[in-house]
């Protein structure tokens, strides 16, 4: 099956700061999802990926995905106490293919 | 609220004993998925229920046996536990095999 990477695997950031997370894989994907899990919680889809190049903003939270379609990032600006929690990636071929996630904390 | 639900929130076991748990799918959703997620990963694909078959397994042992309802909800059994059964299990509910997933809110299972 596909399996997809994460790095950093922990992001400590400044309460305003921005931080990048990136998810990779070895293979084309078809698509590749966004949840985010609070502390705990379950994942919380955030958002899906399909085409080449494809970015998507949703408020302070950016999604992109590779030219190539074997990998994607999300970005966060000006971090807030609420985006603490963990944010995984996840390749969907009728199964999910997490990530590791990366565990973010967030300093006020 | 995704509309998924799970019972029991939480579970303990010992060694060796069976346990059932249950999800109740999304209005609308014919499609149920269970993964597994030990602290500190991310959740693992064990197997998807699609219209009462099972569509697909991961690497799982077959003591990890599943149903689906004809009202599409679902159950996850697990024979015979071993103390690294010890995790969240979680289920998500889908209007088709690779749709989106909606997660429940899991079943923490605890095996002593």
């Amino acid at each position: 099956g596909q399996q997809v990477m994460q790095i950093p695997q922990y992001q400590h950031v400044q309460e305003g700061e921005d931080f990048t997370t990136y998810c990779n894989s070895s293979t084309t994907l078809s698509n590749i999802q966004w949840y985010k899990q609070r502390p705990g919680g379950h994942p919380v889809f955030l958002i899906q990926l399909v085409k080449s190049g494809e970015v998507k903003k949703q408020k302070r939270l950016t999604f992109q995905f590779g030219e190539a379609k074997k990998n994607s990032s999300l970005h966060i600006t000006a971090t807030q106490t609420t985006d603490v929690g963990t944010y995984f990636c996840a390749a969907n071929d009728y199964k999910l293919s997490f990530g590791a996630g990366t565990t973010v904390t967030v300093r006020a | 609220e995704t509309g998924v639900t799970q019972s029991p929130t939480h579970l303990i076991k010992t060694r060796g004993q069976q346990v059932t748990l249950r999800c109740s799918s999304q209005s609308g959703h014919n499609t149920v998925s269970w993964y597994q997620q030990a602290l500190g990963q991310g959740p693992q694909f064990i197997f998807q229920y699609y219209r009462e078959e099972e569509n697909g397994r991961g690497n799982f042992p077959p003591r990890f046996s599943g149903l689906q309802f004809p009202n599409y909800s679902s159950e996850l059994n697990v024979n015979a536990l071993e103390l690294d059964d010890s995790a969240l299990y979680l289920c998500a509910s889908s209007r088709a095999r690779t749709d989106t997933q909606y997660f429940g809110p899991g079943t923490r299972l605890t095996v002593l």
